[in-house]
């Protein structure tokens, strides 16, 4: 299985509301990532875990809160989003930190 | 902040044609050059990486050229076709073990 599963594909939620995106992994990586992209731009970096803990927080607002349950899951935890943050969100995993990545397909979100 | 610079923005190229996408970095913490390739809807892919133990690898179609002195690699899709229309992302990786992708390139291979 060399697959990173992402769920919802799609998400549509209003400033108010609180949803989860999820993503799994059963490749043994121990390395999760999630990344932010908007439309015809590069990924950007969000949350780096390592061994299922938090490494690395590029200044994420707080309205978005990352969880690692166990180490073939991810968690994206939003709260009180705004417009601006619509977006596709992308779940990665590396078998360690600096090792190649793979991508799940992304969860593409709308707040409205 | 790492500085990755990528050309052209976008490319269109006739089918049977050469596609040369470049990228050229400031420093690297890291020895490993990857090139992703996304279709519309999905996530980035994995195409090709290089180690610059080595100025060039091929994969099929693909090859990468590395040149470590000027700090740059460039992406090569010979007989490119339809199905390579995509958008293509280099990136490498910065001191905090960071993958930092180039701006991107949007690829579209005419029939």
């Amino acid at each position: 299985d060399t697959e990173v599963t992402q769920t919802p594909k799609h998400l549509v939620m209003g400033m108010t509301n609180k949803k989860s995106l999820k993503c799994e992994q059963h490749m043994g990586h121990r390395a999760m990532y999630w990344y932010k992209q908007k439309a015809k731009k590069p990924p950007e970096l969000m949350f780096v875990y390592s061994y299922e803990k938090l490494s690395i927080n590029e200044s994420v607002p707080s309205r978005f809160s990352p969880e690692c349950p166990n180490s073939s899951l991810l968690n994206l935890h939003l709260h009180a989003l705004q417009p601006e943050d619509s977006a596709l969100y992308l779940c990665a995993s590396g078998r360690t930190i600096n090792e190649k990545l793979f991508f799940g397909s992304g969860t593409q979100l709308s707040v409205l | 902040q790492q500085q990755v610079k990528q050309s052209p923005q976008s490319l269109i190229v006739q089918k049977g044609g050469i596609s040369i996408i470049n990228c050229a970095y400031e420093n690297t913490a890291f020895d490993y050059f990857p090139w992703y390739q996304q279709f519309p809807g999905k996530g980035p892919a994995l195409l090709i990486a290089i180690r610059p133990d080595v100025s060039e690898k091929k994969e099929g179609r693909f090859t990468i050229s590395f040149n470590k002195s000027a700090k740059q690699f460039s992406l090569h899709i010979m007989d490119s076709q339809p199905g390579d229309s995509a958008t293509y992302f280099c990136a490498v990786y910065n001191q905090g073990g960071k993958l930092i992708f180039g701006q991107g390139t949007e690829l579209s291979v005419k029939p």
